[in-house]
């Protein structure tokens, strides 16, 4: 089965400006996590999305957003980007909803100048 | 005092030490409890799965959990340098019907050949 897929690998952006990650989860895979990861403060869990619906959130502000598809795939928003923002952005699949392993993609690196 | 605490090293080895990696937790709510392993520029990648008290091993990887101690370890025998990567302990967490994952900050562990 191929892996997580995330587009794109790197992005970079100004301050002000919005942005919007992808994630193709692994096929049959129904839960798609967003994850933040950062030196200062490591790995933080954005949020959790299981058949098109928000099961669970992290302690972000409302600039970023989400949403899954019908075909499970799905993307991420922030909006009024900070410097603070850079960060790799990580999509983690999972057959379901708890209980179980979660896989990771290879990330989106963005640089917000 | 944070949920998960993991020292962030780095820890360098020589090729063929035993490496011990340790993370601590308060949140006595964790039910399962996972090792993932993270090279460089690169999404974190499963290396154990564990979700009781005890020991479980897999080639040259064991996973100790100790629920009564909150403490959870993995032991790295052999240890190459195809073994330098990051390692971070996760748990899971089980809120509103779906999981969420809490991440220790990782070790930086380098062995030298």
């Amino acid at each position: 089965k191929a892996g997580v897929t995330q587009t794109p690998r790197y992005l970079i952006k100004t301050r002000g400006q919005q942005v919007t990650l992808s994630c193709s989860p692994i096929s049959g895979h129904r839960s798609v996590s967003w994850y933040q990861q950062t030196p200062g403060q490591g790995l933080q869990f954005l949020f959790e999305y299981f058949s098109e619906t928000q099961r669970n959130k992290g302690n972000f502000p409302g600039r970023f957003s989400g949403r899954q598809f019908s075909n499970s795939r799905s993307e991420m928003n922030v909006s009024t980007l900070e410097l603070g923002d850079s960060a790799l952005y990580l999509c983690a699949s999972s057959p379901r909803t708890s209980g179980g392993t979660q896989y990771f993609g290879p990330g989106t690196r963005l640089t917000v100048l | 005092q944070k949920e998960v605490e993991q020292d962030p090293g780095p820890l360098s080895v020589p090729e063929g030490a035993i490496v011990s990696l340790n993370c601590t937790y308060s949140n006595s709510a964790f039910q399962y409890f996972m090792w993932y392993r993270q090279y460089s520029r690169k999404g974190p990648e499963l290396l154990m799965y564990t979700y009781s008290s005890g020991n479980k091993e897999d080639g040259r990887f064991t996973a100790q959990v100790d629920k009564s101690s909150k403490y959870i370890s993995l032991f790295i025998r052999d240890s190459q340098p195809s073994d330098s990567a990051t390692y971070l302990c996760a748990m899971s967490l089980s809120q509103g019907g779906s999981e969420k994952l809490v991440f220790g900050k990782g070790t930086k562990l380098t062995v030298n050949p």
